[in-house]
């Protein structure tokens, strides 16, 4: 079964500091990949997204995220985080075989301290 | 411009109850999907429409969840004789096409049903 799983439930970094959140899928052939932010009471915002071409792609407030195909990952990555970037984050990948819906990851929590 | 918005954001029902909850999509948007996040969980896909036709309903939980878009734009997702586990958020998203694949969230629906 297609399945998108975030092995990490909660992260903690010091503000400043790098991050890495890791996303790994399960698809038969290579999906399209997403990485989605959710603050409290907000709904989802897409950062990034993966169709083909280069690997690494750069999203909206300085997020990155990097697809090596040899680990069926799609990790997102920021140098310096800030006390805003606080959230819950969602990594979703869709099908590319014409059917639209998305398969989520459970989330990431991730907690930024002073 | 507007981005989706759903209504009511906050709804308390006592079980047996049924519910109807709203979604506006972004103008234009020709797709709309219905998903559905249990706490602590990412969201599930429930139901997707193509303008006014519904072509994926696959992820309804039982014939006791309705969804319809009469005319192509606002969209009602509807619950009969609601069950404690249907509590959740209910999120709306649309994407302008079939073929541009970024869905735009909406802030949810939390249903309660106590």
């Amino acid at each position: 079964a297609q399945s998108v799983t975030q092995p990490d439930i909660h992260i903690t970094v010091s503000e400043g500091a790098s991050l890495e959140l890791r996303c790994n899928y399960s698809y038969g052939a290579t999906p399209y990949l997403f990485w989605y932010v959710q603050s409290p009471g907000q709904g989802l915002q897409l950062l990034l997204k993966y169709f083909s071409g280069d690997t690494l792609v750069q999203g909206i407030k300085g997020f990155e995220a990097e697809f090596k195909r040899s680990q069926s990952s799609f990790n997102l990555r920021k140098p310096s985080v800030h006390w805003s970037d606080a959230a819950e984050y969602f990594c979703a990948a869709l099908s590319n075989f014409g059917n639209e819906k998305l398969t989520f990851g459970t989330g990431t929590r991730l907690t930024i301290i002073p | 411009g507007a981005g989706v918005s759903q209504s009511p954001r906050y709804k308390v029902a006592k079980r047996g109850q049924d519910v109807a909850l709203r979604c506006d999509p972004i103008s234009g948007h020709v797709s709309l999907f219905w998903y559905q996040q249990a706490l602590g969980q990412g969201p599930e896909f429930l139901t997707y429409f193509q303008n006014e036709a519904q072509l994926d309903k696959s992820g309804l939980p039982s014939d006791r969840f309705f969804a319809e878009r009469p005319e192509g734009s606002v969209s009602t997702l509807k619950i009969q004789r609601t069950q404690q586990e249907d509590s959740a958020v209910y999120l709306c998203a649309s994407s302008f096409s079939h073929s541009t694949y970024e869905q735009y969230f909406g802030p949810g629906t939390r249903l309660t049903v106590t």
